[in-house]
């Protein structure tokens, strides 16, 4: 069954830099597209940006242009979401979600990585 | 970017009840919407996309309409594992793909 499983909750300092990893299986991982939504606590949803795991394309939120990067192995069937310059602001729950058929619907969802910046 | 509002913001609804979201966009996205549904602690589940397409394995009980600007999500009898709250979706423009703030169905 397809599954996307992600690392686990992150505690940073403001200005540091966060890499959350989203592991596929039960599907071709290069076949999809892989996205990345987040939320604040109590909060609504917040689409930060796509990948295309065959090529390595990208495209990002102008919210978080030149502090995210969203990267991936396939050799392991992994994605990767980094954002750096971490501010307060982006203490949330990080989810990547996979995209059926490129048409920007997200049929299936990790499990969700709580990212907390506090000093 | 494309602007999506939902109402009611809440609702009380007993089981049974037909209950009926309303979702809008700041312009027209043809039928390029998806609504979702997320419970406390858990992450979203996709139950309609092309506005009124059921995503398999959700039940027949949720039905999606509208095009262009205005939207529906109507729950035809309200089951005990539907209070939850719920999440419309553009797909029309990107980026970004935008969501609306949420319409939370709890227990009357």
């Amino acid at each position: 069954q397809v599954q996307l499983v992600q690392s686990g909750a992150e505690v940073k300092k403001p200005g540091a830099s966060v890499k959350v990893s989203c592991k596929a299986s039960g599907y071709t991982f290069t076949s999809y597209d892989i996205n990345w939504v987040r939320q604040a606590t109590g909060q609504g949803l917040e689409w930060m940006g796509w990948m295309n795991p065959n090529s390595g394309n990208t495209g990002y939120a102008q919210k978080f242009q030149g502090r995210v990067t969203m990267t991936r192995n396939t050799s392991i069937s992994t994605a990767y979401m980094e954002l750096s310059s971490l501010r307060s602001e982006d203490t949330a729950v990080y989810y990547c979600a996979r995209d059926p058929q490129r048409m920007g619907y997200f049929d299936y969802w990790g499990q969700g990585t709580l990212v907390t910046v506090s000093s | 970017d494309i602007q999506m509002t939902q109402s009611p913001s809440s609702v009380s609804a007993s089981v049974g009840d037909r209950v009926t979201i309303t979702c809008r966009a700041s312009q027209g996205i043809s039928s390029w919407l998806a609504w979702y549904q997320q419970k406390p602690g858990k992450a979203p589940k996709l139950l309609i996309y092309a506005a009124s397409s059921l995503q398999s394995g959700v039940p027949s009980r949720f039905s999606g309409s509208g095009s262009g600007t205005d939207f529906t999500l109507t729950i035809s009898s309200l089951q005990p594992e539907d209070f939850a709250t719920y999440y419309c979706q553009q797909a029309n423009s990107f980026p970004p793909f935008t969501f609306g703030p949420g319409t939370k169905v709890d227990i009357k």
